[in-house]
């Protein structure tokens, strides 16, 4: 069965603490990103990676980490130094050619973070 | 900042009305994508226009493309109760020189039985 796994779907996070969000995808997308939502609002790239080993930043990157270590994962890091975490973190993956403008992209169904 | 944006942000229309969506951008691009979300769900999906087309369907779904008025619009026929969700453009800038879309706030719909 093809797709996106994020976990956990609901995740807490203490004050100091860093908390890692999984995104594992089988469908052999070179592509992968991370969103944030909050209530009412569109989405907004937190990081993106095109290749195995490499990552750029998206429009709201700090206080956040990421690696790309195998094709597959795409784990999201959510540091201490991001004051305000709450919101719906969203993975997705696409197909990537170097000549080409954005394909669909593929979500997962979500991690929702909440700070205790 | 925000690419796209979404016009109404709310609709509540009555089952098997059309429901009509609008999106305007600021900047030239590749590429306009409009996608779903279900309450605290992923986002799905729906279809994409090119920036050298103007019209095209699927199924129940019809996307318009103005480039000139840099607007696009997304119109459901005979809507059902199952059509309630979080509709969302995405736009990819031309010679953005990157990977990315960006998307709107959304159009929350509401289809009443």
């Amino acid at each position: 069965d093809g797709g996106i796994t994020q976990s956990p779907k609901y995740l807490f996070r203490k004050e100091g603490q860093n908390v890692t969000l999984s995104c594992e995808q089988n469908l052999n997308h070179d592509a992968m990103y991370w969103y944030r939502q909050d209530p009412g609002q569109g989405l907004r790239l937190i990081y993106y990676s095109q290749i195995v080993n490499d990552f750029q930043k998206g429009d709201i990157a700090e206080g956040y980490s990421v690696s790309r270590e195998k094709k597959e994962s795409f784990p999201l890091t959510v540091t201490s130094a991001q004051k305000n975490p709450t919101a719906f973190y969203l993975c997705a993956s696409s197909e990537w050619q170097k000549s080409a403008t954005n394909e669909k992209l593929f979500f997962g169904s979500g991690t929702q973070l909440s700070v205790l | 900042s925000q690419q796209g944006e979404e016009d109404p942000q709310a609709l509540s229309i009555q089952e098997g009305e059309n429901a009509t969506m609008n999106c305007s951008y600021k900047t030239s691009i590749n590429n306009l994508q409009w996608y779903r979300q279900n309450s605290g769900r992923g986002l799905v999906h729906l279809i994409l226009i090119r920036s050298n087309e103007r019209e095209k369907h699927s199924g129940r779904l019809r996307v318009t493309l103005d480039t000139s008025k840099k607007s696009s619009s997304l119109l459901i026929t005979a809507s059902r109760a199952a059509d309630t969700a979080s509709y969302f453009c995405a736009t990819d800038a031309l010679g953005a020189g990157s990977y990315q879309l960006t998307f709107g706030k959304g159009t929350k719909l509401s289809v009443i039985p």
